[in-house]
């Protein structure tokens, strides 16, 4: 079946500091790309859309000059957290959706990134 | 009122048993439905994804659409202790979205 590797697996750092954090598609194209966080105890929510060669698409209440996104090509995506805080310390998960990546594909997800800001 | 709706739970069943589970939606023009499990600390993974009004199987798993009355509810027989995790309720529109997740404890 279709992988997503993210990566890193986790990390720690330091505030003030930035972080990127890489997904790739493995065994497909992904023309577009989800950032999810998701709290301790509380759901996944999207944080912005990631579209290959364009700019992505956040959603309401995501700062874009904070959470910064790259797709710079089908199968990578990233995710640059900038001065970081620690309220950023959080759960970050891709994901991508194979086939055409429109419409009812099912979303596949990376193993997501464990993000503490000291 | 929230995009997906699901009981937290807890949800408690004996080993053997079927767990039942629950998901209602707002957006009655919605067309695609997934379930993912997600285990404590790890990223979701698909369990089933159901487009069509009834019953689909799986394994031990059987999606059920409604869209009339709006909801999809997923049914776990034979429920085994590596059943224990919290089950996302995922919803379709222009984007995905996700509701809070019934945990499932299975008791051996």
């Amino acid at each position: 079946g279709a992988v997503v590797s993210q990566h890193p697996s986790w990390v720690i750092c330091k505030s003030g500091t930035s972080v990127k954090i890489e997904c790739r598609s493995l065994d497909f194209q992904a023309t577009t790309m989800f950032w999810y966080r998701q709290f301790p105890k509380q759901s996944l929510m999207l944080m912005a859309t990631s579209n290959e060669g364009s700019k992505a698409t956040y959603e309401q209440g995501v700062e874009k000059d904070k959470f910064l996104i790259n797709h710079a090509s089908l199968t990578l995506s990233t995710l640059t957290v900038t001065s970081a805080h620690p309220e950023d310390s959080s759960f970050y998960i891709c994901s991508a959706r194979e086939g055409s990546g429109t419409g009812d594909s099912p979303l596949h997800f990376g193993n997501g990134t464990r993000l503490t800001v000291t | 009122q929230k995009e997906v709706e699901q009981n937290s739970g807890p949800l408690s069943v004996p080993e053997g048993a079927i767990a039942s589970l629950n998901c209602t939606y707002s957006d009655r023009g919605s067309q695609s439905f997934f379930w993912y499990r997600q285990y404590s600390g790890k990223s979701p993974e698909l369990i089933m994804f159901i487009y069509s009004n009834g019953d689909k199987e799986d394994g031990r798993f059987t999606a059920q659409l409604n869209k009339a009355s709006q909801y999809v509810s997923l049914l776990i027989r034979d429920s085994q202790p590596s059943d224990s995790a919290t089950y996302l309720c995922a919803v379709l529109d222009y984007k995905l979205s996700f509701g809070a997740g019934t945990t499932v404890t299975v008791r051996a």
